[in-house]
């Protein structure tokens, strides 16, 4: 167990529709990261936040949207959605391992569009 | 550009045959490089860091910074390594952070 938590498990909704995914980081660690890892793309960075702001954007749609609270979970918006978003999301926190930062992943949330 | 290319989709070894999964990276910065192995779609787990050198699992990994790879080793392979594996490069951001950038990874299959 990597101490990183994700809520829901599985999601099944319809396109169109509007979902959120929610990330609980490691206790201490200030970075959240999501990737989302589909059959096609492989894995894939969307974005880091790191203690409430927004440090860093991969590949991540304007549909999408996230953000970090004051208490450091973040949650991870998807709206307006396509059969093509229907993936696995993780979330990672990281913490600094000396000389350089190591991402320790979530369980997950499986997400499919109808 | 960073990129992380895993060639093999799919490797099947016997049991306790060796193994050897192989990463290359191009990267214009000072590689960080890790081995993440996911088992049935679970969670990614960290099984090995470059920076520290250990063997994880019986599993090693050698950076080569003359060929830019950072292949996965195993002598004798286990049934229970038979998953999901990631070659995955730390890569600096315009915020100052890292993001890590993934292979399409390797899916072994070790074989009774």
């Amino acid at each position: 167990d990597s101490g990183v938590t994700q809520t829901p498990k599985h999601l099944i909704t319809a396109t169109g529709q509007r979902v959120t995914l929610r990330c609980s980081p490691r206790s201490g660690d200030l970075s959240v990261y999501w990737y989302q890892q589909s059959l096609d793309q492989g894995l894939q960075f969307l974005i880091q936040y790191y203690n409430g702001e927004e440090r860093a954007k991969g590949n991540i749609l304007e549909r999408f949207s996230a953000q970090q609270f004051p208490d450091l979970h973040s949650e991870l918006n998807l709206s307006s959605l396509e059969l093509g978003d229907s993936a696995l999301y993780f979330c990672a926190s990281s913490a600094y391992g000396g000389d350089h930062y190591e991402q320790y992943f979530g369980p997950g949330t499986r997400l499919t569009v109808t | 550009a960073q990129r992380v290319t895993q060639p093999e989709k799919l490797l099947s070894v016997f049991k306790g045959a060796p193994v050897e999964l192989k990463c290359n990276y191009s990267y214009s910065g000072s590689p960080e490089l890790f081995w993440y192995v996911q088992y049935s779609r679970q969670r990614l787990q960290l099984l090995l860091r470059h920076i520290s050198r250990e063997s994880i699992k019986g599993f090693t990994a050698d950076l080569n910074k003359g060929e830019t790879s950072f292949h996965l080793k195993k002598p004798f392979a286990q049934e229970e390594d038979s998953a999901m594996y990631y070659c995955a490069l730390s890569v600096g951001t315009q915020g100052g952070s890292e993001k890590l950038v993934f292979g399409k990874g390797t899916k072994l299959t070790v074989n009774p």
